[in-house]
């Protein structure tokens, strides 16, 4: 099994769509997650940070973690052509390498 | 944030030739870095973690000899990929901590796609 799992979609909306995006994990010991958007051959962008449970909000973006569930979610609504892009989640302990997920490609249709 | 610059974009080379890849942090100093190798719809995967000044770390399974890492400066670390053969063809992306930042703050490069022919 994997430490982080994320389905690699494609995951295709209409724009202005509400998206969720998911990640499990089996490392109870996770404390920081990230989300980070990657266009086609270029580097990953982090888009949001995320310590212990709880919600963060940044503009169209929102982000959950459920470290009861080993669940985390990243939520982008009024989903618009540019969000078109791949979504790695990661996550560590602290102090130790990111772990990251496949990616899931998200496709936004105008 | 903070940027980090990673040279070339895309490089193509001869089978058996060396290429050495340049990651830099533009405006803070980065006392590690990383190297990760990213194959096409998978993961990014760590290949070694090298700290300003000292030996790279690397990760179980990566040649130590085939890729070599050198962190000579606190912006600039380089990964050269020696003996290069079709099958390290790949996208090869750096990442840069802020020093004394978390693990977390860490800043990716845009990438640099190697094409072995």
């Amino acid at each position: 099994q994997k430490e982080v799992e994320q389905d690699p979609g494609p995951l295709s909306v209409p724009e202005g769509a509400i998206v969720s995006l998911n990640c499990t994990y089996s490392n109870s010991a996770f404390q920081y997650f990230m989300w980070y958007r990657q266009y086609s051959r270029k580097g990953p962008e982090l888009l949001m940070y995320t310590y212990s449970s709880g919600n963060k909000e940044d503009g169209r973006f929102t982000a959950q973690v459920d470290k009861s569930s080993k669940y985390i979610s990243l939520f982008i609504r009024d989903s618009q052509p540019s969000d078109s892009a791949t979504y790695l989640c990661a996550m560590n302990t602290g102090f130790q390498k990111l772990v990251f997920g496949t990616g899931t490609r998200l496709l936004v249709s105008p | 944030g903070a940027v980090v610059s990673q040279h070339p974009s895309w490089v193509i080379c001869k089978s058996g030739t060396s290429v050495k890849i340049e990651c830099r942090s533009l405006d803070f100093q980065a006392t590690t870095m990383f190297w990760y190798r990213q194959f096409p719809k998978q993961s990014l995967m760590l290949m070694a973690t090298s700290n300003e000044g000292s030996k790279a770390t690397y990760e179980q399974g990566v040649e130590k000899d085939k890729f070599l890492i050198n962190h000579a400066s606190l912006t600039l670390s380089t990964l050269t990929v020696t003996s290069a053969h079709p099958e390290d063809s790949s996208f090869y992306i750096c990442s840069a901590r802020v020093q004394g930042g978390l693990y977390t703050e860490a800043f990716f490069g845009q990438g640099t796609r190697l094409t072995v022919v």
